[in-house]
Order: C-alpha cells, then structure tokens, then sequence
C-alpha cells in the first residue's frame, strides 16, 4: 500500500540531455511535495520541493511540475550532468511531519 | 556543522540480538526522525520527535523496535529481539523549524542481521 510510488527503478540518460523522473501518489490529502538525492553511501539530501498550490517550481537545472489532479508529479533536470548520477526519491507528506517516500529512481547520466 | 552524526555505519548481528543505533541530531535542531530503507518498500519513516517527545510512532513495525531522545543531542532506536528481516539501512534526519523546512538526513547505519 504504497502512497507514493516511482515505477521506474532506473534511468539512463545521454549528458546534456533531459532527465525526466516521474512519481505518483494516491492520497488526496498529500500538500507538500519534495524530491531527494542519495549517492552511494550517504543519506538523501533535499533537493526541489513544491507546494500544492502550484503547479511548477523552478530551482536552476530543477524544475517539479505537480499535476494534482492526476495525482502526479515529475523532476526534470536540464541539461543532465554526470554529476546528476544518484538515486532520486520522491517525498509527499500532508502535514509536514509525516512523510511518505518512493522506492527511489536510479538515474545514470552518461558522459 | 558536521551534520547528522550515525553511529555504528555498519552492523551485522545475529538473529535474536539486541542491536542499538546512535544518532546525534546537528546542534540546534528541534525535531528529529528515524527511517528505514529497504529496496521494496523504500524510506519509511519509523518515528519522528520535536523538542526530544516522541510525537508519532505509528511507522515503528513492532514492539521490537523502540526509540528514546534523552536529550536534544541524541537519540537511539533499539531492536529487540532482532530478526533477518530487519536488515535494512536505518536513517536519522533532523530539522530545525516548522513542517515544511529541510530534513537533513545522517550517513545511515547499514544493517544486517543473520
């Protein structure tokens, strides 16, 4: 009974091109949106958030983009960087304190 | 600062032991989280803290497993019995502020329990 679920575990793209990481939820109740980055041997660290009274923020490469209705939300990283190589959860939470995150997507930015 | 402190980053115990995970929030944050990581079910979030009282343990999976903030600078979370299906990567995050500033998360304790 996942509440947050990224359906893809992996992810392979060419440097310099867009990255598109997808994440979808169930609960209606959810209100604050956040994606994390995780290297190899590290704890996740905060990455873009976004509220649900919008629809797109915006952060230099990042951008989220919220769909409520469809119960969606995706990261787009532009242009892809080696460096951007890392597991990327999905985080919602609809009260701030408890949050409920994917299984993560593993992205590989290819030189 | 240096960050979320976690100690030990690894440990691989035998089934039916006790197993004791240390972390030390950064200073001066007020609300601390434990979580756990496994490939099927990814972050959960076991317990969270504010002002070192324990605030919802719902996500503790069972009586197994028990957490304590004696003071704003540490906090421990205690598996006993443990059992295989424990392994798991255990994260402490902390944060300092209202819901929705950053969580910094800890390196992880890496466990494994034969």
């Amino acid at each position: 009974d996942q509440q947050v679920k990224q359906n893809s575990p992996s992810l392979s793209v060419q440097e310099g091109r867009i990255s598109i990481l997808n994440c979808d939820y169930t609960n209606s109740m959810f209100d604050y949106f956040l994606w994390y980055k995780k290297y190899p041997a590290e704890g996740p660290t905060f990455l873009i958030s976004i509220s649900s009274i919008k629809d797109k923020n915006e952060d230099g490469r990042f951008t989220v983009f919220l769909n409520k209705s469809a119960k969606h939300l995706s990261l787009h990283i532009v242009p892809s960087q080696p460096g951007d190589s890392a597991v990327y959860f999905c985080a919602a939470t609809p009260t701030g304190n408890q949050f409920y995150f994917g299984t993560g997507t593993s992205l590989t930015v290819i030189p | 600062d240096a960050g979320v402190i976690q100690s030990p980053r690894h440990e691989v115990t035998e089934m039916g032991q006790e197993v004791t995970l240390r972390c030390k929030p950064i200073s001066g944050h007020n609300s601390l989280f434990w979580y756990r990581q496994t490939m099927m079910r990814g972050l959960e979030l076991l317990i969270y803290f504010n002002n070192n009282v324990p605030i919802d343990d719902s996500g503790m999976p069972e009586d197994r497993f028990s957490a304590k903030m004696p003071n704003a600078s540490f906090s421990t979370l205690k598996i006993q019995p443990s059992e295989p299906r424990d392994s798991a990567v255990y994260f402490c995050a902390s944060r300092d502020g209202g819901p929705q500033e950053t969580q910094y998360f800890g390196p992880g304790t890496r466990l494994l329990v034969l």
